[in-house]
């Protein structure tokens, strides 16, 4: 069985400053995706950034990064430059290639402090 | 539509009582998933539909939970004999199809469901 664990339930920042998320997951296999969605107060979750595990580069997207290591099965996201608009609950997820279900984290909420 | 609809957006409801929430996906798209939100607690797999194939029902929590797909596009999922701790936000998302997947899963707002 998949599994994607985050351990920081709450987090917060400074605006402008920089924020690393943390996720790590368990599989034993070798094929899969991850992401990284952001949940807003509207409740509606939109996809931040995603990684394929046969690629060795991180993902980036604008002020949003990740760090991939898959020998540690760990996958961070970095935010840059944090905005209020930044303030919502990340999950972090995993779906195998050859599978139908993502699996999610149970979240981190973050507060970006003007 | 121009997006993934859910209604209601919020559900208050007497233990005992059946619920149907429903789910609107993005025209075109053939993947339909129901997740669970708890409070605290990650997204829960509920139920996934592709195209006119079997459903995967494994992540229902129980027989009370149900759901249907008509036509590979309204889904409804229907809880009988509510009981508190079905009290979650369900969430719905659509995508092309499963093997589109890997690239973007677009949500809906959620229904707040409520059991008192």
């Amino acid at each position: 069985a998949q599994t994607v664990t985050q351990s920081q339930p709450e987090m917060s920042v400074q605006e402008a400053e920089t924020v690393t998320l943390s996720c790590t997951y368990d599989t034993s296999e070798n094929n899969y995706y991850l992401f990284w969605y952001k949940q807003p107060p509207s409740r509606q979750m939109i996809l931040v950034i995603r990684q394929e595990a046969y690629k060795q580069q991180n993902a980036t997207e604008n002020r949003f990064s990740v760090n991939f290591q898959k020998a540690a099965k760990s996958f961070s996201l970095k935010i840059s430059d944090s905005q209020l608009g930044d303030t919502a609950m990340y999950f972090c997820a995993f779906l195998l290639n050859t599978g139908n279900q993502f699996y999610f984290g149970t979240g981190t909420s973050l507060t970006v402090i003007p | 539509g121009a997006g993934v609809s859910q209604s209601p957006s919020n559900k208050v409801t007497e233990k005992g009582k059946d619920v149907e929430l429903r789910c609107d996906p993005i025209s075109g798209h053939t993947a339909l998933y129901w997740y669970r939100q708890s409070l605290g607690q990650g997204l829960e797999f509920l139920i996934y539909f592709q195209g006119n194939s079997a459903p995967d029902k494994s992540g229902l929590p129980s027989d009370r939970f149900s759901a249907e797909r008509t036509g590979g596009s309204v889904s409804t999922l229907t809880i009988q004999r509510t009981q508190q701790e079905d009290s979650a936000v369900y969430l719905c998302a659509s995508s092309l199809d499963h093997r589109r997947a890997n690239e973007k899963l677009f949500f809906g707002s959620g229904t707040q469901l409520s059991v008192l």
